[in-house]
């Protein structure tokens, strides 16, 4: 069965510094790729996702993630990271594997020292 | 455009009372689907609904959770008794579609339930 993987159950910076946040996954074949952002006592929402073409998929907020198929790789990036990025970050991936259901990481919190 | 609709918004209520969590998918979607969050057990899907038709409910905890979806704008998550251990924040979401790639799944703010 397919699986998601988020190497960093918590991270924490300080203002300005640059943010990645490892997500992998195990599905061989063609998958679609999401990050979700849930801010403190809100919902998740759509940050950024990937179906095809480019693989440097940028998305609102200054983020962006890199779609690395020889490594199974999506990981999520932001240059200069702002208090108000304090949220827990979800990678999710669904697949034919998965009969296109979201198959989700634990997910990442980070919080942003102001 | 309106978003997924959730009601409540939060719920306090004593064990062994019925719950009822209601949900108004985005018009025009075909899937809809009801997680809960819990700190200790993160996002779980509990059911998920193709066109009003119940796909897979393997993740409903017991048979005191029940999933209805009579039209194609809303669904029904009830549980009875409740317990102190369904605490959480019930999610609904939709999706145009569940069949095929390139997906996008839309929450709804969720419904925070407090059994006590």
């Amino acid at each position: 069965a397919q699986s998601v993987s988020q190497h960093n159950h918590h991270v924490i910076l300080s203002e300005a510094a640059s943010l990645e946040l490892g997500c992998n996954y195990s599905y061989g074949g063609t998958v679609n790729l999401f990050w979700y952002v849930q801010y403190p006592g809100q919902h998740l929402q759509l940050l950024l996702k990937y179906f095809s073409g480019d693989p440097l998929v940028k998305g609102i907020k200054g983020f962006e993630a890199e779609f690395i198929k020889s490594k199974f790789s999506f990981n999520l990036r932001k240059p200069s990271v702002q208090w108000s990025d304090t949220a827990e970050y979800f990678c999710a991936v669904t697949s034919m594997d998965s009969n296109y259901q979201l198959i989700w990481g634990a997910g990442t919190k980070l919080i942003i020292k102001p | 455009d309106a978003g997924v609709i959730q009601s409540p918004r939060h719920e306090v209520t004593e064990m062994g009372q019925e719950v009822t969590l209601r949900c108004k998918p985005i018009s025009g979607h075909n899937s809809l689907f009801w997680y809960r969050q819990t700190m200790m057990r993160g996002l779980e899907l509990l059911i998920y609904f193709n066109n009003n038709v119940p796909i897979d409910d393997s993740g409903m905890p017991e048979d005191r959770f029940s999933a209805k979806m009579p039209n194609a704008s809303f669904s029904t998550l009830k549980i009875q008794p409740s317990e102190p251990r369904d605490s959480a924040v019930y999610f609904c979401a939709s999706s145009l579609t569940v069949s095929s790639s390139g997906n996008t799944i839309y929450f709804g703010e969720g419904s925070w339930l407090t059994v006590v």
